[in-house]
């Protein structure tokens, strides 16, 4: 099964700061997923990026795939305390039949 | 709309008790099932799928089963719990099997 590996582990930035979170896989991919999870609790389906998708946008939430380099990354902009949270991506491998999550994004946004 | 309802939401269990986790899920038909683990630190562990009634992957060995009594029921078992066992228990519905996954509020476990 494919797996995304986000990057950094953790982050720590001031409210009204942008935060990028990056992932990377190993195979073709059909589509990729983000994920939130606050402490504590379940996770949050954010967005779906198509493989024939370079950008989508979704709020505060930005998301780009670069098939060519095997990665994604996560754009929040302007945070606010309550995206505090671990991210996770989960690229769906061409081929698979699950999903995999890696170890997440660790963020935290200093009010 | 869909809900997907755990519990209990804590538990601490000694070391070679049973285990009974159960995960319901309300407004949809057929849907997939999954059980997943994670550990402190660690990333999600996919323990269990289930894509109908009498269809059960299971995707690492271990000392937990799984069942599916009802189409929208899904059972997480151990006959003996180990140590190792602890950790935070997520479970988790999709309408497609790689759809979006839509997750319950989750099972804190603690094997003592």
């Amino acid at each position: 099964s494919q797996q995304g590996e986000e990057d950094p582990q953790a982050l720590s930035i001031q409210e009204g700061e942008n935060a990028t979170m990056n992932c990377s896989y190993k195979t073709s991919i059909n589509n990729l997923q983000w994920y939130r999870q606050n402490s504590g609790r379940g996770l949050v389906h954010l967005i779906l990026i198509r493989s024939n998708e370079r950008e989508k946008h979704s709020g505060r939430l930005r998301v780009t795939l670069d098939t060519s380099k095997k990665s994604s990354s996560l754009l929040i902009t302007a945070s606010r305390a309550a995206d505090t949270a671990s991210y996770f991506c989960a690229p769906e491998g061409a081929g698979s039949y699950q999903l995999t999550f890696g170890k997440g994004t660790k963020l935290s946004v200093i009010p | 709309s869909q809900t997907i309802h755990q519990w209990p939401a804590t538990l601490v269990q000694p070391v070679g008790s049973p285990l009974s986790l159960e995960c319901t899920v309300e407004g949809t038909s057929n849907p997939n099932l999954y059980w997943y683990r994670q550990a402190a630190g660690r990333g999600l562990q996919l323990l269990f799928y289930s894509i109908g009634i009498d269809q059960i992957s299971s995707e690492v060995p271990q000392n937990l089963s799984a069942s599916r009594p009802q189409d929208r029921q899904f059972i997480l078992s151990s006959k003996k719990l180990l140590l190792s066992d602890s950790g935070f228990y997520l479970c988790a519905w999709s309408v497609k099997v790689l759809g979006t996954q839509y997750f319950g509020p989750g099972t804190r476990l603690l094997v003592l």
